[in-house]
């Protein structure tokens, strides 16, 4: 079955305490991206990948670090998480060899943070 | 000007009603447009794309105005199951690097 999967689903961690999202996806899709929804603010990206080893900052990066050292991984990492990154985060993957240069975005499940 | 607008709502409709919603976006250099719909903090899926004027699937119409820079969504003889908030996305600059997503407005369907 195709599917983005994150683990963990929901976290309650404290501030400071260093913590990693992790993101899977098994299409082979090249392109990745993680957001997070806050009410009234709808998604945000934070971070994107094109493919492995190639990342670059959304519109929401600071205190998010990520990797894409495989095609089929994208973890998203909270050095020094703080009480506003309390919030639901979404992993997402897309193809890129569509018709057009946008496709599909397949998201996962969502992780519920809560930074005390 | 936001880079995309969504009326929040909600807008409450009996089942059988036809209901629409719009998207305004401000970058006119792009070129393809999505509806998602979410279920209550669940992950978001896609409904439709709109790449040209417009799309439709079923009861569901998608259109482009290009020159007005909105994009709306058309549900004909909606359904309790289509109780959802419906998301608009706007890739940034023709690529999808970057995307804005909307806030969304939510429907509620009522038997």
């Amino acid at each position: 079955e195709a599917q983005v999967t994150q683990n963990p689903r929901y976290l309650i961690t404290v501030t400071g305490k260093k913590l990693t999202v992790t993101c899977s996806q098994n299409m082979n899709h090249e392109y990745m991206s993680w957001y997070r929804q806050d009410p009234g603010l709808g998604l945000r990206q934070i971070y994107y990948s094109m493919n492995v080893e190639v990342t670059d900052k959304g519109d929401v990066p600071e205190g998010y670090k990520v990797s894409r050292k495989e095609k089929r991984n994208f973890p998203l990492i909270l050095e020094s998480p703080s009480p506003n990154q309390t919030s639901l985060y979404f992993c997402a993957s897309s193809s890129t060899t569509g018709k057009y240069s946008t496709d599909t975005q397949y998201f996962g499940p969502g992780t519920r943070l809560t930074v005390l | 000007r936001k880079e995309v607008e969504q009326d929040p709502g909600p807008f409450n409709v009996p089942e059988g009603a036809t209901v629409a919603f719009n998207c305004t976006y401000s970058n006119s250099a792009s070129q393809s447009f999505f509806w998602y719909r979410q279920d209550c903090r669940k992950e978001p899926k896609l409904l439709m794309s709109v790449y040209s004027s417009g799309n439709e699937d079923g009861r569901f119409t998608a259109q482009l105005n290009r020159a007005s820079q909105y994009i709306s969504l058309l549900i004909r003889d909606s359904k309790l199951s289509d109780s959802a908030t419906y998301l608009c996305v706007v890739p940034r600059g023709g690529g999808y690097q970057k995307v804005t997503f909307g806030t969304g407005t939510k429907l509620q369907v009522i038997p």
